[in-house]
């Protein structure tokens, strides 16, 4: 079974506009929330991530908005760049080192 | 990488045959990891170790084995490679991260079966 559900896969956005990527997840013994960047050929690595007693946190160009009834989180990139093209997951955390990861959302920045 | 190197990075083999994949880690971690990428699926657990001989079964452990004789060393096996199994391959460490656990990955392993 699927533990997060992530949309949309593929996302194309102009340079400048936001980019919103979404996930939703059921089981409420989540307890973090991080969101991984992986360019082509290269491994994902941690982009910003949030606990579940915050609702958003932002880091540069990027947030994450998190809603803990809906049982849903997004990420925003604001001002978006070419150089943000890439895949994006989404992830959850339970019992401190397991982790289940979302399908995958990849980002066309236009120049 | 945080230290996490992954060998070989890419490796094309036939149907039926034995693959090793081993990632090598230079800091310590007690948490390692062994995930696929596939397209439309994101990242798979395969299998993962919580210290030196103490493994576990991810959601996509069929026909993959792994070992850990050495707390720096992971070592993924597929017995006999199918075509199903060609995929990217991530090892990642578990390390700390503002009071929470993130996981860092290695580079990938692309492993074609014929």
């Amino acid at each position: 079974q699927q533990q997060v559900k992530q949309s949309p896969q593929s996302l194309i956005v102009q340079k400048g506009g936001i980019s919103i990527i979404n996930c939703a997840y059921e089981n409420t013994a989540f307890d973090y929330f991080p969101w991984y960047q992986q360019f082509p050929g290269k491994g994902p690595a941690l982009l910003i991530a949030i606990r579940p007693d915050v609702s958003e946190k932002k880091e540069g160009r990027f947030t994450i908005s998190f809603n803990k009834s809906a049982k849903q989180f997004s990420l925003h990139i604001m001002d978006s760049q070419p150089g943000d093209s890439a895949t994006y997951f989404c992830a959850v955390q339970y019992n401190f080192n397991k982790f289940y990861f979302g399908s995958g959302t990849k980002l066309n920045v236009k120049p | 990488d945080a230290g996490i190197t992954q060998s070989p990075r890419h490796k094309v083999t036939e149907t039926g045959t034995p693959v090793t994949l081993r990632c090598h880690q230079t800091e310590n971690h007690r948490y390692m990891y062994w995930y696929r990428q596939d397209p439309g699926h994101g990242l798979r657990l395969i299998h993962y170790s919580y210290g030196v001989k103490d493994t576990d079964k991810g959601e996509v452990s069929d026909g993959y084995s792994v070992s850990r004789s050495k707390t720096e060393d992971f070592l993924l096996t597929l017995e006999s490679a199918t075509s199903s199994q060609t995929s990217v391959y991530f090892c990642a460490i578990s390390e700390p991260y503002s009071g929470a656990n993130v996981l860092t990955f290695g580079a990938g392993s692309r492993l074609t079966v014929l």
